[in-house]
């Protein structure tokens, strides 16, 4: 199909790992982006990993990419109250930037 | 500091008007873009814009329509044909690898 998906909702204990999925459907796209949207605000660049690479690692954020079964994950250490969110998986198709794709977004939510 | 600032953060429009969305941003973008956010979906592209005096439809234009006659501005109109209007409004720019995006406007119809 021609969509990004993701599961809706996500929820995690505080201070554990959370792990967001996401399957993309272009073999041919190079960019993959994460996106973090807060209640009532536009969305925020996290991180984004080349097509060429299988893994990107910044700080708590660990990308894991499988091209072969056209699969991105964001992990999240140590999760934090903070990281409450909807989280947007992204694939640019080809080489132009308007053709990004976002999926429909993990509500990542957080308990005590 | 560098940004998009999309304005009002609040809009209300009556059946059958016009309404006009503010984007402008001090960043040297070429590109910009405006889309269309619905509760549990992920966003649909209205329209985007590559250089100044230029844009291309979206997946979902219809009822919509913008201009960029200045490289800092894309203002959205959100005109009467358009039948379901009430949504969340994301304004972006790039420099050709990731998107910046603007706080939003929420619009609803009343």
């Amino acid at each position: 199909g021609e969509d990004v998906e993701q599961s809706l909702f996500l929820s995690v204990r505080e201070g554990d790992s959370s792990v967001i999925n996401c399957t993309y459907t272009d073999s041919s796209s190079t960019y993959l982006y994460w996106y973090k949207q807060e209640p009532g605000a536009g969305l925020q660049l996290l991180t984004y990993i080349f097509s060429n690479m299988d893994m990107k690692q910044d700080q708590r954020l660990t990308v894991l990419l499988n091209k072969k079964d056209k699969h991105l994950s964001l992990r999240i250490a140590d999760t934090q109250t903070g990281d409450s969110a909807i989280y947007f998986c992204a694939e640019r198709r080809g080489s132009s930037a308007s053709k990004i794709i976002f999926g429909s977004g993990t509500r990542l939510s957080i308990r005590p | 500091d560098g940004g998009i600032t999309q304005s009002p953060k609040y809009l209300f429009r009556k059946e059958g008007q016009n309404v006009t969305l503010s984007c402008e941003q001090n960043l040297n973008h070429d590109a910009m873009y405006w889309y269309r956010q619905d509760p549990g979906q992920g966003l649909r592209l209205i329209y985007y814009s590559q250089i100044v005096n230029d844009f291309q439809k979206g997946d979902i234009a219809e009822g919509y329509s913008v201009s960029r006659e200045k490289k800092e501005s894309f203002p959205l109109t959100v005109t009467s044909a358009q039948k379901n209007p009430t949504a969340f409004y994301l304004c972006a720019s790039t420099p050709g690898y990731g998107y910046t995006f603007g706080s939003g406007t929420r619009l609803t119809v009343v």
